[in-house]
């Protein structure tokens, strides 16, 4: 079956500090894969996704991920973290049958 | 425009009653789906639906039911809550096409508790 794991549960930054969320799947085809975003008390929203191409997709607020289908990766990065991006990031693929799986998804903290 | 809505935001039940749980979507999206979210576990599918009048199983729909009515609704029915069904539960639509191809639309949640 097909899986998603992201390895950092909890991740505290300070202000300007870079940021980069490990994201793994389990699936050898073609893949689409997602990053969303759910801000404190607020509903899941897209960063960004990849379907085909540039491996190096860019999403809004400065967020980009990078898809690497040797590792089954598709890490999320930021070079400079701000406050406002305190939130949980759940990265997620979309499946063979077509439904979306997402992983356990990680909050980050960021102080100011 | 207000996107998808969930209601209620919150409700507590006892084990044994029942609930519907209320989606309502203004896009015209033709997909809708029920996901439960739990400390981590992430999302997971309960069920979906990809028209008017269909419904299909998900990952987790053992003690759920959907019903789509009319095309802007998809309801969740708990027939008898159990302490394992406390999760906060995600609304979303999406348009036609491919499943799981395009952007899913999520509303606010639904936090309940099964006491």
């Amino acid at each position: 079956a097909q899986s998603v794991s992201q390895h950092n549960h909890h991740v505290i930054l300070s202000e300007a500090a870079s940021l980069e969320l490990g994201c793994n799947y389990s699936y050898g085809g073609t893949v689409n894969l997602f990053w969303y975003v759910q801000y404190p008390g607020q509903h899941l929203q897209l960063l960004l996704k990849y379907f085909s191409g540039d491996p190096l997709v860019k999403g809004i607020k400065g967020f980009e991920a990078e898809f690497i289908k040797s590792k089954f990766s598709f890490n999320l990065r930021k070079p400079s973290v701000q406050w406002s991006d305190t939130a949980e990031y759940f990265c997620a693929v979309r499946s063979n049958t077509g439904k979306l799986i997402f992983g356990q998804g990680t909050t980050l903290q960021v102080k100011p | 425009n207000a996107g998808v809505t969930q209601t209620p935001k919150f409700r507590v039940l006892k084990t044994g009653q029942s609930m519907t749980l209320l989606c309502a979507q203004d896009m015209n999206h033709e997909y809708m789906y029920w996901y439960r979210q739990d400390p981590g576990m992430g999302l997971r599918l309960i069920h979906y639906s990809v028209g008017e009048g269909t419904t299909a199983k998900g990952e987790v729909p053992d003690g759920y039911n959907v019903s789509r009515l009319k095309k802007q609704n998809f309801l969740l029915g708990l027939e008898s809550a159990a302490p394992s069904q406390t999760s906060v539960y995600f609304c979303a639509s999406s348009q036609a096409g491919r499943l799981g191809y395009n952007e899913q639309f999520f509303g606010p949640g639904t936090r309940l508790t099964v006491l």
